[in-house]
């Protein structure tokens, strides 16, 4: 079993529209939790970083954490084409100071 | 700031031959990373080093030696190279100043290794 699982995609989306994707961890005591985007042919950049329960909103963007039931997920409020990309989660477990585990990614696709 | 660069950007290697991936920063980051990216398989980890003098493996180390040459550079080495190791990697560092929950990595721009 995957220790971050996401769903592949892809995740198309109108323009305008909120994307929503999500992303469970197995290891129990987990703190800390990340969004990159990946443009295709590019690195991994940092969009959002959430360790407390609940929401966490920068811009367009929309991390929320449930530690509970295992799962992190990210919102993209009126998606553009530029959100285009794939979204890895990571996760840092107490454990292993600094090292992250990362998802397979998610595609999202806006459409015009 | 340049950030995280890594050399060369594309290489193609036959089976068993050598090459060394270089990686340097100039952000002052005590913790530098190597992955490996594959299709379906997300980031998986091959060798990181805490910090300037220390390494360790990752999930992935088979295949692949690592030096932290200073505190700015980290190389990864494939001493023979196989077809199982055509990837893109990339390099990582962080700041680890003591905050672990908090400490953000942030990547160079990768190097597409294919192996015939």
């Amino acid at each position: 079993q995957k220790e971050v699982e996401q769903n592949s995609g892809p995740l198309s989306v109108p323009e305008g529209a909120i994307a929503s994707l999500n992303c469970t961890y197995s290891d129990r005591v987990s703190q800390s939790f990340f969004w990159y985007r990946q443009y295709s042919g590019k690195s991994p950049e940092l969009i959002m970083s959430i360790y407390s329960n609940g929401d966490k909103e920068d811009g367009r963007f929309t991390a929320q954490l449930n530690k509970a039931s295992q799962y992190v997920s990210l919102l993209i409020r009126d998606s553009q084409p530029s959100d285009s990309a794939t979204y890895l989660c990571a996760v840092r477990g107490t454990d292993s100071w600094g090292k992250l585990q990362f998802g397979a990614g998610t595609q999202v696709v806006v459409t015009p | 700031n340049a950030g995280v660069t890594q050399t060369p950007k594309f290489q193609v290697l036959k089976t068993g031959q050598s090459m060394t991936l270089q990686c340097a920063q100039d952000m002052n980051h005590n913790s530098m990373y190597w992955y490996r990216q594959d299709p379906g398989m997300g980031l998986r980890l091959i060798y990181y080093s805490a910090s300037e003098g220390t390494t360790d493996k990752g999930e992935v180390p088979n295949g692949y030696n690592v030096s932290r040459l200073n505190k700015r550079e980290f190389s990864l080495r494939l001493e023979s190279a196989a077809p199982s190791q055509t990837s893109v990697y990339f390099c990582a560092s962080s700041e680890a100043s003591g905050l672990a929950g908090t400490d953000t990595q942030y990547f160079g721009p990768g190097t597409r290794l294919t192996v015939l």
